[in-house]
């Protein structure tokens, strides 16, 4: 099955901080999702990426789909309490489902 | 609907009992999902329907679980003979096709077996 690493696997920060997270694989995607998770809820989608490296923004969100097809990242500024939840990312490769990372945990203290 | 809705929204149940998980897609999507996500884990895929045919379930852990999809609305997930691993939030998603980048998941049903 794919490899999908997504890291860090937790995060505790100051409001107000930058906050990066990223994914990799050994395979090759053709899109990458980002989701947020909120606690108690199902994952929101938060931005997608169609294009090998292509870089789009989302207010303070600003995710990346790696050059090589087999990564992205996502980074949050300057961030508030609101940003607290498990990030995924999501990757899809012609399939008809979405496999997700591990999620990345963030706490953001004030 | 308006979103995707799932009932119940908590369940606890002994073991060895059947259960059965409802999901409400949003109106008009063609496809889909049933994930499930353990304490502390991330999501885990366990079957999808395009329309009531289901492509693909091969995320199904255990013959004790089965999914069934009618009208290519209401999709039920059943558990029957619950055991303990069996504890999850169970997520259903919903997208107006299955090659549309993204979804829109439910709230999820927390399910407990004691």
């Amino acid at each position: 099955g794919q490899q999908l690493n997504q890291s860090p696997q937790s995060m505790f920060i100051q409001e107000g901080e930058d906050v990066s997270m990223n994914c990799t694989s050994s395979s090759i995607f053709n899109t990458w999702l980002w989701y947020k998770q909120d606690p108690g809820e199902g994952p929101v989608l938060l931005i997608a990426l169609y294009k090998a490296g292509e870089l789009t923004s989302n207010g303070r969100l600003t995710a990346q789909f790696g050059i090589t097809r087999k990564d992205s990242f996502l980074n949050i500024s300057a961030s508030i309490p609101s940003d607290v939840g498990i990030y995924f990312c999501a990757p899809i490769y012609n399939t008809d489902k979405l496999i997700f990372g591990t999620g990345t945990r963030l706490q953001v203290f004030p | 609907g308006a979103g995707v809705s799932q009932s119940p929204s908590n369940k606890v149940t002994e073991k060895g009992k059947d259960v059965e998980l409802r999901c409400d897609p949003i109106s008009g999507h063609t496809a889909l999902y049933w994930y499930r996500q353990s304490l502390g884990q991330g999501l885990e895929f366990l079957i999808y329907f395009q329309g009531n045919s289901a492509p693909d379930k091969s995320g199904l852990p255990s013959d004790r679980f089965s999914a069934e999809r009618t009208g290519g609305s209401v999709s039920t997930l059943t558990i029957q003979r619950t055991q303990q691993e069996d504890s999850a939030v169970y997520l259903c998603a919903s997208s107006p096709d299955s090659l549309y980048a993204g979804y829109t998941f439910g709230s999820g049903t927390r399910l407990t077996v004691v």
